[in-house]
């Protein structure tokens, strides 16, 4: 079974300035990651992902995520931020194949406020 | 190309009422999700539908939770009788076709169902 932590649950950072929201993923076969972003009172729209190829992958709005196998994480960064950015930013994990390769498993969550 | 519709946007019953949700995916997507999403939690699968047979419901308490797709389009989820901690919102999801090998379809979520059982 894949399981994701996001180390930190609420990260301030004021606007303009660079952000990392951590996540990290435990599996024992290979994975697809997924950065989710969710507006208040809104469904999760999807950021970014990591299927296969260059670790480095870049999504919208200005976001970015690196994969490390030898880590296994999947940090989510973006080097300057947005009041418009203030949302909770979610890690999910999806087995690259095989039985129950469909399902998303997510991270609890990280709450990112931007102060002005 | 409209969004993944759900309606209510938001529900408050007493503990042993019944409620249901409604969710209508995109056109043309045939694999349909439901999840609950419990505040301080990210959201976890509970029933998955491809076309209108079910593929994994293993995560569904099924003494109470029910949910179907008859025509393999519109879906509903139903909570009968409702506890204390079935508070949270319950998003759908949609994807074009799901394929359970080595493909990707990205899921598209709705605006949620925000449940407060009292």
């Amino acid at each position: 079974a894949q399981s994701v932590t996001q180390l930190d649950s609420q990260v301030p950072v004021f606007e303009e300035a660079p952000v990392e929201l951590r996540c990290n993923y435990s599996s024992s076969v290979s994975v697809y990651l997924f950065w989710y972003v969710q507006y208040p009172n809104q469904g999760l729209q999807l950021l970014l992902k990591y299927l296969s190829g260059s670790t480095l992958v870049k999504g919208i709005n200005g976001f970015e995520a690196e994969f490390n196998k030898s880590q296994t994480s999947f940090h989510l960064r973006k080097p300057s931020v947005h009041i418009s950015d203030t949302a909770e930013y979610f890690c999910a994990v999806r087995r690259g194949s095989g039985a129950g390769s469909y399902q998303l498993t997510f991270g609890k969550g990280t709450k990112l406020s931007v102060i002005p | 190309e409209a969004g993944v519709a759900q309606s209510p946007r938001y529900k408050i019953i007493e503990k042993r009422q019944s409620v249901a949700f409604w969710c209508n995916p995109i056109s043309g997507h045939a694999t349909l999700y439901w999840y609950q999403q419990i505040l301080g939690q990210g959201p976890k699968l509970l029933i998955q539908f491809q076309n209108n047979g079910v593929v994994d419901d293993s995560q569904l308490p099924k003494d109470r939770f029910s949910a179907e797709r008859l025509k393999g389009v519109d879906s509903t989820l139903k909570i009968q009788p409702a506890k204390l901690e079935d508070s949270a919102v319950y998003l759908c999801a949609s994807s074009f076709l799901f394929r359970s090998e080595s493909s990707y379809n990205e899921q598209f979520f709705g605006p949620g169902t925000r449940l407060t059982v009292l």
